[in-house]
């Protein structure tokens, strides 16, 4: 099993709607969570951290964290054409300062 | 503030040379890490850094494979010899302790 898990996609909407992306962590002594954006050719950028349990918001995206279900997710309201990009799930394991990064999720917003 | 730097930003060498990856983090970043990416590995934690000491450098792939930081503003990683599986985007990013990452714009190395 791999450290973190994500849907490879694509994942495809349309313009306006949400995009719902979802990732599993196998270790449950993690304890910093991370959301980036990777444009093709490009970099990861980060666009979230979520350190407890619930919802975090900024802006349209909101993150949610359900330690007990090992399982950590980005929400993107009103999607635009300019939020396809692969996304990628980072996990913080914290008795070992290990990092380790999803395969990541291709979403496409179709206008 | 300038985010991480890299250079050079496309590296293409034949097999068996030696290939230098150069970074400077953010200021005021105390940690540091170095990422390997292709299409069939995804992203690949190769060594990180804490205070310029090597923490973790259990995702170096081999012997070949090396990589230093002489003070707080500087690292490097060296390959050598190369050989055509190390193509792959080499990522430099820095984060105060092992938070938050900030990546740089990665450099492209091809082995022929």
């Amino acid at each position: 099993q791999k450290e973190v898990e994500q849907n490879s996609g694509p994942l495809s909407v349309p313009e306006g709607a949400i995009a719902s992306l979802n990732c599993t962590y196998s270790d449950r002594g993690s304890q910093s969570f991370f959301w980036y954006r990777q444009y093709s050719g490009k970099s990861p950028e980060l666009i979230m951290s979520i350190y407890s349990n619930g919802d975090k918001e900024d802006g349209r995206f909101t993150a949610q964290l359900n330690k007990a279900s090992q399982y950590v997710s980005l929400l993107i309201r009103d999607s635009q054409p300019s939020d396809s990009a692969t996304y990628l799930c980072a996990v913080l394991l914290g008795n070992f300062n290990k990092f380790y990064f999803g395969s990541g999720t291709k979403l496409n917003v179709k206008p | 503030d300038a985010g991480v730097i890299q250079s050079p930003r496309h590296e293409v060498t034949e097999m068996g040379q030696e290939v230098t990856l150069r970074c400077k983090p953010i200021s005021g970043h105390n940690s540091l890490f170095w990422y390997r990416q292709t299409m069939m590995r995804g992203l690949e934690l190769l060594i990180y850094f804490n205070n310029n000491v090597p923490i973790d450098d259990s995702g170096m792939p081999e012997d070949r494979f090396s990589a230093k930081m002489p003070n707080a503003s500087f690292s490097t990683l060296k390959i050598q010899p190369s050989e055509p599986r190390d193509s792959a985007v080499y990522f430099c990013a820095s984060s105060f302790d092992t938070y938050e990452q900030y990546f740089g714009p990665g450099t492209r190395l091809t082995v022929t």
